[in-house]
């Protein structure tokens, strides 16, 4: 059975102090897997898209990685506008497009 | 930037009432999607559409529950029956294929159902 599982479930950091989210999944032909942030009592907010093991996106502070069997959400110098729920997705090999979430990682960064 | 939009915000209903949540896609996507996340818990697929039909439903799915688009604007989520164990927020999200860059779904800002 398809399964994403993210730790951990919440994180504290101060400001400037970086650090790592982790997705693990198992999931029959990944099509992709989808970095999503989400603020309370919001819909989720895209983040990145990893294809294939071995590929890295970046946007500001934020690093994605994906390999066979997890991915990393690095955050480098977190500020506290980087406080949220951040959500793990994966895709599979399917024409139906279906997302299968993780529980998410709720980071707090405090000034 | 183009964005999902739905309505209502916020729904509050009684037990074995019907209700209709609304939602407006990207204007060149043609996948569409429901998903629901109950208070505390993980966004959960309900159902995805493309070309006027299901493509996949999940067992949440059941036959209380029907997806529409009425026009070529909105894609509406029809639950006939509600019960207590409804009471969530509903996400809409489209994308605009299902390979390469554009299966990347963005989702609407929710519906929050509540039943009484």
């Amino acid at each position: 059975e398809d399964q994403v599982t993210q730790s951990p479930e919440a994180l504290r950091l101060q400001e400037g102090e970086s650090s790592s989210l982790n997705c693990s999944y198992t999931v029959s032909g990944l099509r992709g897997l989808f970095w999503y942030r989400q603020d309370p009592g919001k819909g989720p907010e895209f983040l990145f898209t990893l294809y294939s093991a071995g590929e890295e996106k970046e946007k500001e502070r934020l690093k994605a990685t994906l390999t066979k069997k997890e991915s990393f959400l690095h955050i480098t110098a977190p500020k506290p506008e980087d406080s949220a729920t951040y959500l793990c997705a994966v895709r599979r090999s399917s024409n139906t497009g279906k997302l299968i979430f993780g529980q998410g990682t709720t980071l707090q960064v405090k000034p | 930037e183009p964005e999902v939009t739905q309505t209502p915000s916020h729904q509050v209903t009684q037990m074995g009432q019907e209700v209709i949540l609304r939602c407006v896609p990207i204007s060149n996507h043609l996948y569409f999607y429901w998903y629901r996340q109950i208070l505390g818990q993980k966004v959960e697929f309900l159902v995805s559409f493309y070309n006027n039909e299901i493509s996949e439903k999940s067992e949440i799915f059941d036959d209380q529950f029907s997806v529409e688009r009425p026009d070529g604007s909105n894609f509406t989520l029809k639950i006939r029956s509600t019960k207590l164990e409804d009471s969530a927020m509903y996400f809409c999200a489209s994308s605009e294929e299902l390979a390469g860059g554009g299966d990347t779904q963005y989702f609407g800002p929710g519906t929050r159902l509540t039943v009484l």
